[in-house]
């Protein structure tokens, strides 16, 4: 059975710092998404990762992602204040359906002013 | 090109009263999934459908629960007998082919009073 596990499940950061959150997912998939969730909102998709090595970059986020780790990173640089929210890593799960993804606990981003 | 579209936004239900949730996906869309998220975490998978038909339910509690999507209108998630740990946000998501990108809607949060 597929497992996404994200750490930490909550930070708290400066305005102006740097930090990394992880997904580990325990079998092989093929496709590794990023989605931001503001509180009471819906999804919003980040990123897309599809192969190993890639790296994708959107502003202050970058992610990455190491297949044969089975690990992705979302890189956030010079934290500020907007991008507190919750982001979640989702991998593909198959035995069933392609899409069926398989979601993260989440990571609870607090942007200090 | 109107996302997918969920109602009701918000819906109270009484223990033991039924809740009917829909969405209707993105034009073009044939492809259906149900998620929820409980407070706190991460979203689960329920159902995926197409039209007419149910492709995977693995996610689907064995009673109380069931989804259609049919030839005409939106997708519904039907629950019958609600108890409060039904409680919890439902979204739903539609893609184009069978492993296009997914778009959230912006989720159905039912309350069981």
């Amino acid at each position: 059975e597929l497992k996404v596990e994200q750490n930490p499940l909550f930070l708290s950061m400066q305005e102006g710092k740097n930090y990394t959150i992880y997904c580990n997912y325990s079998t092989t998939s093929d496709r590794l998404y990023w989605y931001r969730q503001d509180p009471g909102k819906s999804l919003e998709s980040l990123f897309v990762l599809l192969s190993n090595g890639a790296v994708k970059q959107e502003g202050r986020l970058m992610a990455s992602l190491d297949t044969k780790a089975r690990l992705s990173t979302l890189h956030i640089t010079a934290a500020v204040h907007d991008l507190s929210a919750t982001y979640f890593c989702a991998v593909e799960g198959y035995g069933g359906a392609t899409n069926k993804l398989i979601f993260g606990t989440g990571t609870l981003l607090a942007v200090q002013p | 090109n109107a996302g997918v579209m969920q109602n009701p936004r918000h819906l109270v239900r009484r223990r033991g009263q039924e809740a009917r949730l829909r969405c209707s996906p993105m034009k073009g869309h044939s492809h259906v999934y149900w998620y929820r998220q409980l407070p706190e975490e991460g979203l689960k998978f329920m159902v995926y459908l197409q039209k007419e038909n149910i492709i995977d339910e693995s996610g689907m509690p064995k009673e109380r629960f069931s989804a259609e999507f049919p030839k005409e209108g939106p997708s519904i998630l039907r629950i019958q007998q609600v108890v409060r740990g039904d409680s919890a946000a439902y979204f739903c998501a539609s893609s184009q082919q069978y492993n296009s990108p997914l778009h959230f809607g912006n989720g159905t949060r039912l309350t069981v009073t």
